[in-house]
């Protein structure tokens, strides 16, 4: 079946640092979305993708949708303490077909 | 506008019961899915529902159910629990695929 590939599962910042993750697939997505989450709470989205090589940015954060269609990456600049959380990439093959999500990543910020 | 509510946020049950978890999606968001999080398998797809009828399904054993009504709410049911469905049940409405999904803060479902 479809998988999203995050790794590493944990990665630890120091504050004012940037930090990229990215998402790699093994088949082609139509839409890419990256999310965060918080403790105790459900994942927001953060960015969403609709087309290969699209550049989205929102604030401190920018994603890229791959060309290939099967990755996609987020960066965030300048980091701050509330960037904590988990951040999971998600990919839609089609209109109606199935959200896959990766397993995620756990972010660290040191002040 | 009110975001997706999901209820109750905690629950706690003994093995073998069975358990209904309810969701309300954003008003006009006709698709509810389901997902199992887990510390060890991250999000789980258990399925979808579009206009009351299931769309998707993820490879959950059938003790897993769903079901949509026509106003969009959505519930899942969970016969004869296990220790294993110990879970934090998610869920996320959207108006169509392109507008992205919204979550619900969550059940938190204990087993014990």
């Amino acid at each position: 079946g479809q998988q999203l590939n995050q790794s590493p599962q944990s990665m630890f910042i120091q504050e004012g640092e940037d930090v990229s993750m990215n998402c790699t697939s093994s088949s082609i997505f139509n839409t890419w979305l990256w999310y965060k989450q918080d403790p105790g709470e459900g994942p927001v989205l953060l960015i969403a993708l609709y087309k290969a090589g699209e550049l989205t940015s929102n604030g401190r954060l920018t994603a890229q949708f791959g060309i290939t269609r099967k990755d996609s990456f987020l960066n965030i600049s300048a980091s701050i303490p509330s960037d904590v959380g988990i951040y999971f990439c998600a990919g839609l093959a089609g209109a109606n077909s199935k959200l896959t999500f990766g397993k995620g990543i756990t972010l660290s910020v040191r002040p | 506008k009110a975001g997706v509510t999901q209820t109750p946020r905690y629950l706690i049950k003994t093995r073998g019961q069975q358990v209904t978890l309810s969701c309300s999606p954003i008003s006009g968001h006709r698709s509810v899915s389901w997902y199992q999080q887990t510390p060890g398998q991250g999000l789980q797809f258990l399925f979808e529902y579009f206009s009351e009828t299931q769309r998707n399904k993820g490879n959950f054993p059938g003790r897993f159910s769903g079901r949509q009504f026509s106003n969009s709410r959505s519930e899942m049911n969970v016969s004869t629990l296990e220790l294993g469905d110990s879970a934090l049940y998610l869920c996320a409405s959207s108006f169509g695929a392109a507008y992205g999904y919204t979550f619900g803060s969550g059940t938190r479902l204990t087993v014990v």
